[in-house]
């Protein structure tokens, strides 16, 4: 079975510091990760993934996550953050080639960005 | 410009009642999938559909139903026997089954009771 975990339900950063988002996953084999972005009252918007190679992966919004087999982590990082960056993220497993056909998502990060 | 149309945007059931959300691409994607979002849950997996007139139960089938009779049309019926309704529905699509292909989703359908 595939699953994720989020363990922060909020994150509060400063306008301008970096921002780092986690997320650990769980799969029998190797992973695709993916992270979404979330604003109000929308539907999910695909920020970047990790299939294989280089284990940072650059996204949308400059946005980046690095993936870490040894700690089974994806975490979504940004070297200074934008207000406009407040929403609610999910990171998103699937396991490679086996496993069912459809991601799993973990249950969500609020990212909020002080001014 | 392509993307999924979910609607109505707000829906209201009364007891005893189905009710069915519509969600349609334009994307010429084979596979289509509904989750369920509920505060501090993220999305759980209602059915999802890799092709036409074929689709597979997700994590929390019961009290739905699905069809997929049409490649840009996977609509989704919340029935009577489905207790807690009361949800932000996502419908999303991807271009094929293939594990690394990321889903885009529409904006989403909330359904309350009355």
């Amino acid at each position: 079975a595939q699953s994720v975990a989020q363990p922060e339900d909020q994150v509060n950063v400063a306008e301008g510091n970096p921002l780092t988002v986690k997320c650990t996953y769980s799969v029998s084999g190797n992973p695709y990760l993916f992270w979404y972005v979330q604003y109000p009252n929308r539907g999910l918007q695909f920020l970047l993934k990790y299939i294989t190679g280089d284990n940072l992966v650059k996204g949308s919004y400059g946005f980046e996550a690095e993936f870490n087999k040894s700690q089974t982590s994806f975490h979504l990082k940004k070297p200074s953050a934008l207000v406009s960056d407040s929403a609610l993220y999910f990171c998103a497993v699937r396991e490679r080639l086996t496993g069912r056909r459809a991601l799993t998502f973990g249950s969500g990060t609020r990212l909020q960005v002080q001014p | 410009d392509g993307g999924i149309t979910q609607s109505p945007k707000y829906l209201f059931r009364k007891e005893g009642q189905n009710v069915t959300l519509s969600c349609e691409q334009n994307l010429n994607h084979d596979a289509m999938y509904w989750y369920r979002q509920d505060p501090g849950q993220g999305l759980r997996l209602i059915y999802y559909s890799q092709i036409v007139n074929d689709f597979q139960k997700g994590d929390i089938a019961e009290g739905y139903s699905v069809s997929r009779e049409k490649k840009e049309s996977f609509p989704l019926t919340v029935t009577s026997a489905q207790k807690n309704p009361t949800a932000f529905y996502l419908c999303a699509s991807s271009i094929g089954p293939g594990e690394c292909q990321p889903q885009h989703f529409g904006d989403g359908t909330r359904l309350s009771i009355l």
